[in-house]
C-alpha cells in the first residue's frame, strides 16, 4: 500500500488568484495522478504527473490552468490558477503501485473559491 | 469508450438489514475492478481489486464479486458506519481507470 498526504487540507481562496495543492507520499511510484470531485460527483481524472517530464493532461484540462510539477518520485504538486467559483471542487492525489496495480488516494484537499 | 454505471444512486437500510450494491461496465480489456469506500470529505479508501470473473474477495461485512458484465457488493448485517459512498472503477488495458457515479449508503440505526 501507499500512505499519501496532501497540503493543505481546506482552502478558501478569492476569484482570480492561485492555489497550489502538495502531495506526498511515503514510497517512491512511478505512477501519480491528479483528479478533481466537484460537489456530489464522481472522479474526474485531471492528469497524469509524470517524473522528469511533463504532464499528460485529459481532455478539458489544460496546463495553463492547471500547471503540474512531478520533481521526483515521491512528490507533486497541482496548482489551481486564476480561479473562479467553479473550480471549488475536492482535489485528489492518487498513485498506482506496481505489481497489484492498486490505485490509492490521498486525503484530498477541498477548494472553495468565492 | 469504457462506461461504469453503478446502482442503486442511494440506498437506506436498516442496521442489520443486509443488501447488494451493483456495478455494470463495459471496458476495453480489464485489467482490474476496483471498490472503494469514500466518506464525506475524504479521499477514496481502497476496499478490494477483483481481477477476473468468478473472483470473490471479502473484508469484515463486505464481500465483492466479478462476472464478465458486472460486479456485485455485498453488505451483510450493515451497521451505521458502514455508511459511506461506495464507488466502483475499472482498469482497462490503456491503463486507465474509469469510476461509476457511486451509491451512497445509509444505515440506520
Amino acid at each position: 500500500s501507499a500512505v499519501i498526504s496532501q497540503k493543505p487540507s481546506r482552502d478558501i481562496c478569492q476569484r482570480g488568484t492561485s492555489l497550489t495543492i502538495q502531495c506526498q507520499v511515503d514510497s517512491q511510484v512511478t505512477m501519480m495522478f491528479w483528479y478533481r470531485q466537484q460537489p456530489g460527483q464522481s472522479l474526474t481524472l485531471i492528469a497524469t504527473a509524470n517524473q522528469g517530464s511533463e504532464a499528460t493532461y485529459e481532455s478539458g484540462f489544460v496546463i495553463d490552468k492547471f500547471p503540474i510539477s512531478r520533481p521526483n518520485l515521491t512528490f507533486s504538486t497541482l496548482t489551481v490558477s486564476n480561479m473562479s467559483p467553479e473550480d471549488s471542487s475536492i482535489y485528489l492525489c492518487s498513485v498506482r503501485t506496481g505489481g497489484t496495480d492498486t490505485q490509492y488516494f490521498g486525503p484530498g484537499t477541498r477548494l472553495t473559491v468565492l | 469508450e469504457d462506461q461504469v454505471t453503478q446502482s442503486p444512486e442511494a440506498l437506506r437500510l436498516q442496521e442489520g438489514e443486509s443488501s447488494s450494491l451493483n456495478c455494470s461496465y463495459t471496458v476495453s480489456g480489464l485489467r482490474g475492478l476496483f471498490w472503494y469506500r469514500q466518506d464525506p470529505g475524504k479521499g477514496p479508501e481502497f476496499l478490494f481489486t477483483l481481477y477476473s470473473a468468478g473472483e470473490e474477495k471479502e473484508k469484515e461485512r463486505l464481500k465483492a464479486t466479478l462476472t464478465k458484465k458486472e460486479s456485485f457488493l455485498h453488505i451483510t448485517a450493515p451497521k451505521p458506519e458502514d455508511s459511506a459512498t461506495y464507488l466502483c472503477a475499472v482498469h482497462n488495458a490503456g491503463n486507465m481507470l474509469t469510476f461509476g457515479g457511486g451509491t451512497r449508503l445509509m444505515v440506520k440505526p
